[in-house]
């Protein structure tokens, strides 16, 4: 397996256009997670994926941002109306759901997004 | 709410000696996992370690250690026998283990140079 991709791995804009980042995840794993970092900060959660059902949604996901994990594979993060703001390095990592808790979550190379 | 602070933005240690990284969390929760990811310059970030709330053994893989202290919310971490290849940005992570989303509550980071 080689590992969770992301696609693309750079993306320039300009405000107000709209943006789609995909995530293939490890083939096995029922867990996706998307993550926002900013420079020299460490990555906050954005929502979370069990199969094809999103079952959690931080409040840093506003309105103009959408996630599908449609037939509970690869997933989407679309940007709508992009913001300066939004400019910073999306994060999408995969894991298996324990019973126990703990999961590793294995993460992607990531999409850097400058709106300019 | 769970909150994990790194107080070292950055650090710096010659190559082969020791070093330790600070991390403390707060969680009124009992049950929890803490976690080091390693991120290298440019490269998609990876497990270092992981601990169980549960368990008073302090985890350990190969040259990386944690001291575990739960009562005063602490989790640092020990690189011995530094690399070249150990410079990176380190993050201290907090998964609750009530709800069971798997989410990470990641810290600000502390940049580690390992200096020749």
């Amino acid at each position: 397996d080689t590992g969770v991709s992301q696609d693309p791995r750079h993306k320039i804009t300009k405000r107000g256009q709209n943006v789609t980042f995909r995530c293939d995840p490890i083939s096995e794993h029922n867990r996706l997670y998307w993550y926002r970092q900013t420079l020299g900060q460490g990555p906050e959660f954005l929502t979370y994926f069990q199969n094809e059902a999103q079952l959690e949604k931080s409040r840093l996901l506003s309105d103009r941002f959408s996630a599908e994990r449609p037939k509970g594979s690869f997933s989407t993060l679309e940007i709508q109306r992009t913001e300066q703001g939004d400019s910073a390095m999306y994060l999408c990592a995969s894991s298996w759901s324990l019973t126990s808790g703990g999961n590793e979550q294995y993460f992607g190379p990531g999409t850097r997004l400058t709106v300019t | 709410a769970q909150t994990v602070t790194q107080s070292q933005p950055e650090m710096s240690v010659q190559e082969a000696e020791t070093v330790t990284l600070s991390c403390t969390y707060d969680t009124s929760e009992n049950n929890y996992y803490l976690f080091w990811y390693k991120q290298p310059p440019s490269r998609q970030m990876i497990l270092v370690i992981r601990q169980e709330a549960y368990k008073q053994q302090n985890a350990t893989e190969n040259r990386f250690s944690v001291n575990f202290q739960k009562a005063a919310k602490s989790f640092s971490l020990k690189i011995s026998d530094s690399q070249l290849g150990d410079t990176a940005m380190y993050f201290c992570a907090f998964m609750t283990g009530s709800s069971n989303t798997g989410k990470l509550i990641f810290g600000q980071g502390t940049t580690l140079q390992v200096k020749p």
